[in-house]
């Protein structure tokens, strides 16, 4: 691989249902970060985490859970899923503390019914 | 809490010039980047700011000005590949970015 996938690529899931999103980075990047893109919105941040083992809430968290067990993977779960959170996520890396850019991977688009 | 800024639509003539401007009010900052989107695409970085003045990239250059809490993205010799959304983005106290809802930017043969 080279920088970041997601999976899957598109989802249609039925609301009340489970989902997990995977993201797995290959730069070595200390920090990664889930966003939604929403038509007029712009990229709000979900959930965000600065090394591994340690996450943190970021401005539109509810609904949304988050892990980190090693350096390159970094999953969002949808509990119980709601027409609300349709949406583009895109899963991002940085390498905190360098020089901080954010580079992304190539989405998933998501659709809840 | 973050504020930002920035035309919602802009449309210039291949070979021409445009400049997208972005204005921010944040809790603090630690630099500002521009990013390019293409339809169904994901951002990718373009430029970044964190000092007063231009940065130049070819075709793209970018403008600062912390006092006035402001930048703008200038693209020189459009072409059509530049059509796309262009995101303003700064990064707070918190090192976290704040993004803008994006410039979509059509040029036109």
């Amino acid at each position: 691989i080279a920088g970041i996938t997601q999976a899957p690529t598109s989802q249609i899931l039925a609301a009340g249902r489970r989902m997990t999103l995977r993201c797995t980075q290959d730069m070595r990047h200390n920090a990664m970060y889930w966003y939604r893109q929403d038509l007029g919105l712009g990229l709000r941040l979900i959930h965000y985490s600065n090394t591994a083992g340690t996450t943190g809430k970021g401005e539109v968290p509810d609904g949304y859970s988050v892990s980190r067990a090693n350096t390159d993977d970094f999953p969002l779960t949808l509990a119980s899923a709601v027409p609300s959170q349709t949406s583009v996520y895109f899963c991002a890396s940085s390498d905190l503390g360098g020089s901080d850019t954010q580079y992304f991977g190539p989405g998933t688009r998501l659709t809840v019914l | 809490g973050q504020n930002i800024d920035q035309p919602t639509e802009m449309t210039a003539t291949e070979g021409a010039i445009v400049q997208i401007n972005c204005t921010y009010q944040t809790s603090g900052f630690n630099g500002l980047f521009w990013y390019q989107q293409h339809a169904g695409e994901a951002p990718t970085f373009l430029s970044y700011n964190v000092l007063d003045g231009l940065e130049e990239k070819g075709r793209f250059s970018s403008f600062l000005s912390r006092s006035k809490g402001y930048s703008y993205l200038l693209l020189k010799e459009l072409q059509m590949k530049d059509s796309a959304s262009y995101l303003c983005a700064v990064k707070g106290n918190d090192y976290k970015l704040s993004f803008g809802a994006g410039t979509t930017v059509t040029v036109r043969a």
